[in-house]
C-alpha cells in the first residue's frame, strides 16, 4: 500500500508464490493508471495499465484491479520469480491532466 | 533502440556551484520531463515540455530551470545548488502527453549530491 514516512513499505514473498501490491489514490477524476516496475539502479519501466471503465485487465503473470468505490488499485504477480524483486509504483492520471502522479513505492523481495 | 539517455549519471558537487543535467531522446518524441525521486516519496515531476519551446512547471520547480530549444534535448539546470537537491533524478519522453503508459521511457537516472 501506500507509505508513511521516509520508508517504504515491504512486501515478502517465497518464490512461486502470488503476490499482490496495493495503492490507494486520492483523485476520483483519475481516469488512468499505470503501475510501474524499477529494479535497482534503473528507471520505471512499463508493467501493465488500465482506464477508469475497466475494473480488471490481466497480462502475462500480472493483473491489475481497480475498485473505484474505494479509490484502490492493485497489482497481482502470478508465481513470483526473483527477478520480480524490484519497487513498484502505481501512477493515476487525472482526467484532463497530462501529468502522472506517481505513488510512493512499495518494495517487492522475492526469496529463492 | 529506443534510448533516452541522462548525463552524468553520477555527480557531486557543492552548494551554489551551477550545474546542467542533460536528456537526449532519439525517438522524437514531442512530449518530455522531468522527476526527482526521493526515498518513501516516489516521482515527483518537476518541469514538463509539451514541445519545442514549449515548457511549463510540475509538482516541485522550485530551484530548477529548462530549456527546450530542439526536440530531442531537455537539459535540467540547476542555477545555485543547495543540499536539499540532492536526490535521484529521472527524465522521461512520450510520443504525445496523453499517450498510454508504454509509450513513455524513462532514462537510467541521474544521481546527484549537492554538500
Amino acid at each position: 500500500g501506500e507509505s508513511v514516512g521516509l520508508h517504504l513499505p515491504t512486501l515478502s514473498v517465497q518464490e512461486g508464490d502470488n503476490s499482490i501490491i496495493n495503492c490507494a489514490y486520492s483523485n476520483s477524476a483519475s481516469d488512468y493508471f499505470i503501475w510501474y516496475k524499477q529494479e535497482s539502479g534503473k528507471g520505471p519501466q512499463f508493467i501493465i495499465d488500465i482506464r477508469s471503465n475497466m475494473d480488471k485487465r490481466q497480462g502475462q503473470r500480472v493483473t491489475v484491479l481497480l475498485n473505484k468505490t474505494v479509490k484502490h488499485l492493485s497489482l497481482q504477480i502470478a508465481a513470483t520469480q526473483p527477478g520480480d524483486s524490484a519497487v513498484y509504483f502505481c501512477a493515476e492520471r487525472r482526467g484532463g491532466s497530462y501529468i502522472p502522479t506517481f505513488g510512493r513505492g512499495t518494495s517487492l523481495i522475492v526469496h529463492p | 533502440e529506443a534510448q533516452v539517455t541522462q548525463n552524468p549519471r553520477y555527480l557531486i558537487t557543492v552548494t551554489g556551484k551551477k550545474l546542467t543535467v542533460t536528456c537526449s531522446q532519439n525517438m522524437n518524441h514531442e512530449y518530455m520531463s522531468w522527476y526527482r525521486q526521493d526515498p518513501g516519496l516516489g516521482l515527483r515531476q518537476i518541469y514538463y515540455s509539451m514541445n519545442v519551446e514549449v515548457t511549463d512547471k510540475g509538482d516541485v520547480p522550485e530551484g530548477y530551470k529548462v530549456s527546450r530549444k530542439e526536440k530531442r534535448n531537455f537539459p535540467l539546470i540547476l542555477e545555485s545548488p543547495s543540499p536539499n537537491q540532492t536526490s535521484l533524478y529521472f527524465c522521461a519522453s512520450s510520443l504525445s502527453p496523453g499517450g498510454a503508459g508504454n509509450t513513455i521511457y524513462f532514462g537510467e537516472g541521474s544521481w546527484l549530491t549537492v554538500v
